[in-house]
């Protein structure tokens, strides 16, 4: 078990400009999360995707943002025309269908911190 | 739609005194689960303990334990012992269970309270 990898760590981009995150999940979690977390507030759900399925989209979510899972493994999370207030830490999450009886906790990786300029 | 309250921005706490982080929840599913995470300076998400809506009995988790009251609502987290590595955000949070329970949703956050231990 090495963990969700996310990167990159760090991000710093121009308003306009379009960004790429990547996530690597659990090897054998089926199920894929991100999240979007502001300062000193909880972890805002973006989308989840079930293998390459795309389960569930946040109505809040703009149509600037657009997250993909091709292979059922690793996830891309698009934010076209970046605004500053899309300045936030992006986290990925994983977890199995049916782990460790009905728990099934989410396992975070460490984020992409994301600051527009 | 699932929403999670925590109240309390902040907690202090002595060290080795105990302490409750307290959290309400609404939801209209009949069955769904709690948990509670806690993040560090550092960042990272750490799960530290779960309460089925179902389950008989309080979840514990060595010094962590959840005082669930379904009819009010509510999912405390009760930390024993405080350490000075407590210090940190903590997180409650509700996932809905569906199709009898043998799928799962997403997991909805609370705001978080922040608990410092001082020495």
């Amino acid at each position: 078990d090495t963990g969700v990898s996310q990167d990159p760590r760090h991000k710093i981009t121009k308003r306009g400009q379009n960004v790429t995150f990547r996530c690597d999940p659990i090897s054998e979690h089926n199920r894929l999360y991100w999240y979007r977390q502001t300062l000193g507030q909880g972890p805002e759900f973006l989308t989840y995707f079930q293998n390459e399925a795309q389960l569930e989209k946040s109505r809040l979510l703009s149509d600037r943002f657009s997250a993909e899972r091709p292979k059922g493994s690793f996830s891309t999370l698009e934010i076209q025309r970046t605004e500053q207030g899309d300045s936030a830490m992006y986290l990925c999450a994983s977890s199995p269908l049916r782990g460790q009886g009905k728990v099934s906790p989410l396992h975070f990786g460490n984020g992409t911190r994301l600051t527009v300029t | 739609a699932q929403k999670i309250t925590q109240t309390q921005p902040g907690m202090f706490v002595q060290e080795k005194e105990a302490v409750t982080l307290d959290c309400t929840y609404d939801t209209s599913d009949p069955s769904y689960g709690l948990f509670w995470y806690k993040q560090p300076s550092s960042g990272e998400m750490i799960f530290l303990i779960y309460q089925g809506s179902y389950d008989q009995q309080n979840a514990t988790e060595g010094r962590y334990s959840l005082n669930f009251q379904k009819a009010r609502k509510s999912a405390n987290l009760v930390i024993s012992a405080s350490q000075l590595g407590d210090s940190a955000m903590y997180f409650c949070a509700m996932r809905e269970d569906l199709a009898g329970g043998t799928s799962y949703g997403k997991l909805t956050f609370g705001q978080g309270t922040i608990l410092t231990v001082h020495p």
